[in-house]
């Protein structure tokens, strides 16, 4: 099962609003509803940030939204904050009953 | 506090075993599927075993099939990791983590995780 496509870095400013693209295909992100999002500071553990695309645990921020169209998920975080800066992983189920990861997208708050 | 610890991590020679604990708290821990995911330095995070909430299913990632054996003893609230053949692309920070709902739709608690280091 090959991994998830992120891009390798993305940045923004204060305020400002980011996506985080995640591909797969139509055995993964495109056949189920079932794509997560995690941020990871440096030397911590993942946080999970959405789940099943589109859902939000109650102790996350409301500035975090996903969604999907096709074989493409996306991580949107709006009003930028410098505490925000970190990794962030997608995650699918596959047709295989298996779970794959992105490879991972570096966030830089300008 | 909902909890998971890790232990068992170390360093072994490769070939060798290592069994990984996660003593899981304040959660009804035979209600939840547990995992297990890894990240090798500075690489991204992997996913490597599931089990459902009773142990009677099990999943695994292509890369541990057959040398990683995944179980859970309900009583004691502990999800374990037993790991046979060990290689040295084995060597990552191995973290447990809780399924917030089914098996795979998210993980809302993990661990601080342990570091398994293969080397001879």
């Amino acid at each position: 099962q090959s991994a998830l496509t992120q891009p390798a870095s993305v940045s923004g400013s204060p305020g400002q609003s980011i996506t985080i693209s995640c591909t797969g295909t139509s055995s993964d992100v495109g056949g189920y509803n079932y794509v997560s999002w995690y941020q990871q500071h440096p030397g911590k553990a993942p946080k999970l940030m959405i789940y099943d695309v589109t859902k939000r645990p109650s102790e996350v921020s409301n500035r975090f939204s996903g969604s999907k169209s096709g074989n493409t998920a996306s991580l949107t975080i709006s009003g930028l904050q410098a505490e925000d800066e970190a990794d962030y992983y997608c995650s699918s189920y596959t047709s295989s009953t298996t779970l794959v990861f992105g490879g991972g997208t570096k966030l830089t708050v300008l | 506090e909902v909890q998971l610890v890790e232990s068992g991590g170390g360093l072994v020679q490769p070939g060798g075993s290592l069994r990984l604990s996660c003593a899981a708290s304040e959660f009804i821990f035979s209600n939840y599927a547990m995992s297990w995911v890894r990240q090798a330095p500075g690489r991204g995070l992997e996913w490597v075993s599931t089990i459902s909430g009773s142990g009677g299913s099990t999943y695994y990632a292509d890369s541990v099939k057959g040398r990683f054996t995944i179980s859970r003893d309900n009583s004691k609230n502990t999800l374990n990791l037993q790991m046979n053949s060990l290689r040295a692309e084995d060597t990552a920070v191995y973290y447990c983590a809780k399924s917030i709902i089914g098996y795979f739709r998210g993980f809302d608690i993990w661990g601080q995780g342990t570091t398994v280091t293969v080397s001879s």
